[in-house]
């Protein structure tokens, strides 16, 4: 089983709707994250989560918000959907220790096209 | 603002070629650099490099570090296909593990 999964993996929805990626890990990982990736542009991150209390903003985090329902859970909602949100998503997850400084694991993606 | 500048963008060798992928860098408080292999989906770890001059290696892949000059090279040598990949570097910095990525290299090795 993988230890970083999201879903759904590929959605296609329209202007104006609210959308909710999901993501669990089973890493027992504290660190959270969300990124979004375009082509040229590599992996911009948009949220992240030290633990299920905390939550901060990432580089592009306008028209997004999370939530951490726990420790293996972080979910990205985008409120109303617009078409340059169209873009491949990613969770990660790192581990605490060491001060944080680990590598991160990513999940699999979701493709999101916004109509 | 953090930035990580990858070079080349793309590149197309034939297989037993070896390749240097650049990775060049400004990151306030740098803590690290990571390299990721993307083939079809999620990124995968490569390395962590922390320190100045000290090769790492794995198998037919190497990478360096060159802190005063801010910036790190992935070396592949015997070229395979399955090395087809975009090669991420993320610089880390101190404020716990926030990692900015390059816009990556895209690399394809022919038969």
């Amino acid at each position: 089983d993988a230890d970083v999964t999201q879903t759904p993996r590929n959605r296609i929805t329209k202007t104006g709707k609210r959308i909710m990626l999901e993501c669990s890990q089973t890493k027992g990982h504290d660190r959270m994250y969300w990124y979004r990736q375009d082509p040229g542009l590599g992996l911009r991150l948009i949220y992240y989560s030290f633990d299920v209390k905390d939550i901060n903003k990432g580089e592009i985090s306008d028209g997004y918000s999370v939530s951490r329902q726990a420790q293996a859970k972080f979910s990205l909602s985008l409120e109303s959907a617009i078409p340059n949100q169209t873009a491949l998503y990613f969770c990660a997850t790192s581990d605490g220790l060491a001060g944080g400084y680990n590598e991160q694991f990513f999940g699999p993606g979701t493709r999101l096209t916004v109509l | 603002e953090d930035k990580v500048v990858q070079s080349p963008l793309s590149l197309v060798v034939h297989e037993g070629d070896t390749v240097t992928l650049n990775c060049s860098y400004e990151v306030t408080n740098f803590r690290s650099l990571l390299w990721y292999k993307q083939e079809k989906k999620a990124p995968t770890f490569l390395f962590m490099l922390t320190s100045s001059g000290i090769e790492k290696k794995s198998g037919r892949l190497s990478s360096i570090l060159d802190k005063k000059e801010l910036f790190s090279i992935l070396n592949i040598t015997a070229t395979q296909t399955g090395d087809s990949a975009v090669y991420l570097c993320a610089g880390n910095n101190n404020a716990g593990n926030m990692l900015t990525f390059g816009g990556g290299t895209r690399l394809m090795v022919k038969p």
